[in-house]
Order: C-alpha cells, then sequence, then structure tokens
C-alpha cells in the first residue's frame, strides 16, 4: 500500500476554507485516496474519496493532482465543529484501511 | 437504525483474562473490521471480515482472535489479557459498491471500547 505523508498540524480561522494537503508518491493506479477524519476520541468519520477526478460532496471538495502524486481535502467554511484529526489514506480495498497519525487540524474563533 | 453498536464501552482487566469485545452492525453491511487505536497514534488493523464466515489478519493480529457466523456480529477476543493491549478497540463496517473500487469508499465506526489490562 502507497504511505501517505501528512503534516502533523495546522491551524485555520473559523470561516475560512481549510486546505488539507497529502503525499503519496508511491501510488499505484487502482488505489483510492481516502479521508477520514476523527473528533476528540470518537470513531473516525468518512468525509470524501477519489480514484483521479476531483470529487465534491456536502463536506468537502477533494483535488488530486494529474499524477495523482498529492491530493489537497478542502474544506470550505471551516467551523469549531471541524477542529479534528483528518487522516489521508490510499488503499485499494476500502474495507481495510490503514491509519497512519493524520494531521490535526485547529479551528480558531 | 443503530449503525454500529460495541459493548462495553469500558472495561478493565488483570493480566491473563480473557474477555470478549463485542460488535453489531444493522446496515447489513458485508465487511467488518476491528481496529485498536494507542495514544497519540493511528489507527492499526486487527482483524477484518467480508462476509459471514470468512475473517483475515491485519497488521496486528497477535492475542486476538476472531469469528463471523452471521452478518451482523464481529465479536473481537482477547484470549489472554496483557497490559500492551491497553487501547482504545473501533469496530467498522461498509458495504460493497457496485462499481469503481470494491467498496462504497465509506466505513462506518462504532463508538470505542475502551480496555485497561493491569
Amino acid at each position: 500500500d502507497a504511505k501517505t505523508t501528512q503534516p502533523t498540524s495546522m491551524d485555520c480561522a473559523e470561516g475560512r476554507a481549510a486546505n488539507l494537503p497529502c503525499n503519496h508518491s508511491t501510488i499505484s493506479g487502482n488505489e483510492y485516496v481516502y479521508w477520514y477524519r476523527q473528533i476528540h476520541s470518537q470513531g473516525p468519520q468518512y468525509i470524501i474519496h477519489g480514484l483521479k477526478n476531483n470529487e465534491t460532496n456536502e463536506m468537502a471538495s477533494l483535488i488530486i493532482t494529474e499524477d495523482r502524486k498529492s491530493s489537497t481535502l478542502i474544506l470550505p467554511h471551516a467551523t469549531l465543529r471541524d477542529t479534528a484529526v483528518y487522516y489521508c489514506i490510499v488503499r485499494v480495498d476500502d474495507y481495510k484501511l490503514s491509519f497512519g497519525a493524520g494531521t490535526t487540524v485547529t479551528v480558531r474563533a | 437504525n443503530a449503525g454500529v453498536t460495541q459493548t462495553p464501552k469500558f472495561q478493565v482487566l488483570k493480566t491473563g483474562q480473557s474477555m470478549t469485545l463485542q460488535c453489531a452492525q444493522d446496515m447489513n453491511h458485508e465487511y467488518m473490521s476491528w481496529y485498536r487505536q494507542d495514544p497519540g497514534m493511528g489507527l492499526r488493523l486487527i482483524h477484518y471480515s467480508v462476509g459471514a464466515g470468512i475473517t483475515d489478519q491485519g497488521e496486528v493480529p497477535n492475542g486476538y482472535n476472531v469469528s463471523r457466523s452471521t452478518t451482523e456480529d464481529f465479536p473481537l477476543r482477547l484470549l489472554s489479557a496483557a497490559p500492551s493491549q491497553t487501547s482504545v478497540y473501533f469496530c467498522a463496517s461498509s458495504s460493497p459498491g457496485t462499481s469503481g473500487g470494491r467498496g462504497t469508499g465509506e466505513l462506518f465506526f462504532g463508538e470505542g471500547s475502551r480496555l485497561t489490562v493491569l
């Protein structure tokens, strides 16, 4: 499985867009990029996933570079409730994912 | 729907004791899995199942057993608890998709079971 690299932490202002980067330079052609988040000590929550094309849903947008070696999760209007650990994962089978340390995102008022 | 239900939420064991963490889902999901999360770390896969009667090992299977006799239930057994198994355990379920990857992409997680082994 391709490994991912994420910043350890980042801050963003409430109401502004939060752009979370992820590098996955060894990703293979059939591996998907997934994003989950974990608020406090709750179970992780699915955000979005994609293969090649950019994806958008009610929570976020996922931008994948053309060479697929990196991606960016965009939270369009961050709120205090978006404070969480965000995990970027690449995997073929979504039923067995490997979570790294993730990025701790703190949204400040 | 209750989603994914884990019991117990908290448990304290002594070294050498055995116990079973229960996981049940009411979404008719084929796939179920168990993860553990140690303080300050991400989740690590212990065991997973792609259907009733089918289980396989994840990254850290040693010291744990699983079985999947029904679609709904996926219990995790600790045969002889050790302090190194002190952790938060999460159960997850998902269903296969109709296109693209082999799943929908969305794992549904339980609230976690916090286990302390003394």
